[in-house]
């Protein structure tokens, strides 16, 4: 029972450096997300697809850049990392208006 | 702008209490309101409530929605440690889904 599956769990970045999180879900889920989550606080939505093809911002897009080319994987690309990009950053699926289901989250450190 | 208020933001109580977590919502497009549980790593499905008045139950865990006031609430009876963790309250509408800033829960033997 993979479910959503993120690469990698950890990573530290310097300042300027980009890098790209990988995302893959395999419940065949036409939504997926990206969240970021800072310490004590709520998940803030960075992109979102309702299927291949089709992304859309979310409460927090600048800096990120986010693909789906296929079903299966959304993954999330920072350009020209930043101090306020450490986070832990969580992807999600889930069938249309319903439950998301949450990878294990990666977390990251810009220094 | 969309806002989802969690109350308390953190709570410490004793193995056997009762707690009741709040959440207020103020959003356009309403679909629906869930519930998570996040320990360490990824937030875990607890409820999703559509309507308005009908509680859900799992175990010691309830939990009900008012679409009137526009607010939720989740109760966990006889507290356990294991129930130590952060609940999140998340509110659904169209294809977007806005979090709150979690409740933590500390539960101590």
């Amino acid at each position: 029972n993979a479910g959503v599956t993120q690469t990698p769990k950890f990573r530290i970045l310097k300042i300027g450096q980009s890098m790209t999180l990988q995302c893959t879900q395999d419940m065949n889920h036409n939504y997926m997300y990206w969240y970021r989550q800072d310490p004590g606080m709520g998940l803030k939505l960075i992109y979102y697809s309702v299927g291949a093809g089709i992304t859309d911002k979310g409460e927090v897009p600048n800096g990120y850049n986010v693909s789906r080319s296929t079903t299966e994987d959304f993954p999330l690309r920072l350009e020209l990392a930043a101090p306020s990009q450490t986070s832990v950053y969580f992807c999600a699926s889930s069938r249309p208006r319903n439950i998301q289901y949450f990878g294990a989250g990666t977390r990251l450190s810009v220094l | 702008e969309d806002k989802v208020v969690q109350s308390p933001l953190s709570l410490v109580v004793h193995e056997g209490d009762t707690v009741t977590l709040n959440c207020s919502y103020e959003v356009t497009n309403f679909r629906s309101l869930l519930w998570y549980k996040q320990e360490k790593k990824a937030p875990t499905f607890l409820f999703m409530l559509t309507s308005s008045g009908i509680e859900k139950k799992s175990g010691r865990l309830s939990s009900i929605l008012d679409k009137k006031e526009l607010f939720s609430i989740l109760n966990i009876t006889a507290t356990q440690t294991g129930d130590s963790a952060v609940y999140l309250c998340a509110e659904y509408n169209n294809n977007d889904m806005r979090f709150g800033a979690g409740t933590r829960l500390t539960v101590k033997p």
